[in-house]
Parts: structure tokens; sequence; C-alpha cells
């Protein structure tokens, strides 16, 4: 069975701070995606990653998946409460199938 | 607009009835999930499907069965429901490995 563990699992912070998310796992995906759910909706994708050391950037959110293809992390610099919310890695098994498995997620509470 | 449509968003079952919950897809995606969501657990793939016809057992398949007869349309069947299946349940579809999942909104089930 594969594992996503994210830490941490609640983070509760001031307008303008940077926080950083983490997505581990002994298991090698052959790619890595984030989501973000906000209150009774379905989670949505923010983005893949595939190479490992591969860095992306959207706005404020910067996205790394390791070199070994195990863990992924996600940096936000100077947080909105627009970021609010509930923040999923997901990992995709690679393979004849296309198991998707996701991570126990961050809860992002961010205080005007 | 592509879209996952689950059949109802909240319902209440008696312990021992059987359930089903109904997910269609309208975007001929391969591959769908059904996956339950509780709180500091993240989402735990319950089932998941690559084709018609195909099922592979997620990470929690117990209590659990699964129908794809056609290829829009999966269904998640709980054969004699119990209160520790009251949950948020959440269905999903995606073309292929590293490709968005795309969400339903998701069916409160409770069972009492």
């Amino acid at each position: 069975t594969q594992l996503l563990e994210q830490s941490p699992q609640f983070l509760s912070i001031q307008e303008g701070e940077n926080l950083t998310v983490y997505c581990n796992s002994s298991s090698v995906f052959s790619s890595l995606q984030w989501y973000r759910q906000e209150p009774g909706e379905g989670p949505v994708l923010l983005v893949t990653v595939v190479t490992g050391g591969e860095v992306k950037k959207l706005k404020r959110l910067t996205f790394q998946f390791g070199d070994a293809r195990k863990d992924s992390s996600l940096h936000i610099t100077a947080a909105q409460p627009g970021d609010t919310g509930l923040y999923l890695c997901a990992g995709s098994v690679g393979g004849a199938t296309n198991k998707l498995i996701f991570g126990t997620g961050t809860l992002l509470a961010v205080q005007p | 607009d592509v879209k996952v449509t689950q059949s109802s968003r909240y319902l209440v079952k008696r312990t021992g009835e059987k359930v089903f919950l109904e997910c269609v897809q309208d975007m001929d995606h391969e591959n769908m999930f059904w996956y339950r969501q509780d709180p500091g657990l993240g989402l735990r793939l319950i089932y998941f499907s690559y084709d018609v016809k195909m099922k592979e057992k997620g990470d929690i398949p117990e209590g659990y069965s699964v129908s794809r007869e056609k290829k829009e349309r999966f269904s998640l069947i709980l054969e004699s429901a119990s209160t520790n299946q009251t949950s948020m349940y959440l269905c999903a579809s995606r073309s292929g490995q590293g490709g968005e999942a795309f969400f339903g909104q998701g069916t409160r089930l409770t069972v009492v």
C-alpha cells in the first residue's frame, strides 16, 4: 500500500506570512499533483509535476518534486485569506492501471 | 463545461441497508475512482476502474463493491451499511496517468 503523509496537518497563519507544506512517501510515483479543496466542493487541481527535481511556479505558489520522486513540497509566499483551504497531494502509481492516491491533507487558515 | 455528477448530495440510511452511490462523467474518461474523505485522513481510495467492467481494489475496499457497466458510470455499493461507513464519498474521473482528476461534489452519507 502506498502512503502519502502530509505535514503539517493544520496550519493557521496571518496574512502576509510564508509557509511550506510537505508531502512524503516511501514509494516512487510517476507523477505528483497538488489539489486544493474548499468546503462543500471536490478538490481542484493546482499543478502536476512529473520529473524528479522539477520546480513549478504558479503566482505565489511554488511546487517541487523530489529528486527520487518520492516527496514534494508546496511553498506559499505572502499568504492571503483566499489561500485558505485543504491542500492535498496526490501520486500516480505507474503500470497498466492508473491508480491515484491522495495524501492526508493540510488544512490552511489564513487570518486577515 | 466538464462534469462529474454524483446522484445525491446527502443520504441517510439505516444500518444493514444496501446503499447505491452513482457517479456519471461526461468526459469519456477511462479511469474512475471512489474515495471516502474523513477529517485528518485525507482521501482514501476505495476502488477504481480503468476500463469498462475492469476494477481494482484501493486501500480500503472492505464492505464495498463497485460496478462499471458503461464507460460513463461508476457505482459504489455498500452491501450492508454500517455506522463506520458514515463519511463523505467523492467520485473522480481522469483520462490517463498524470491527467487532471475531476471530482463530483460529494455525497455525505450518514448511517444510523
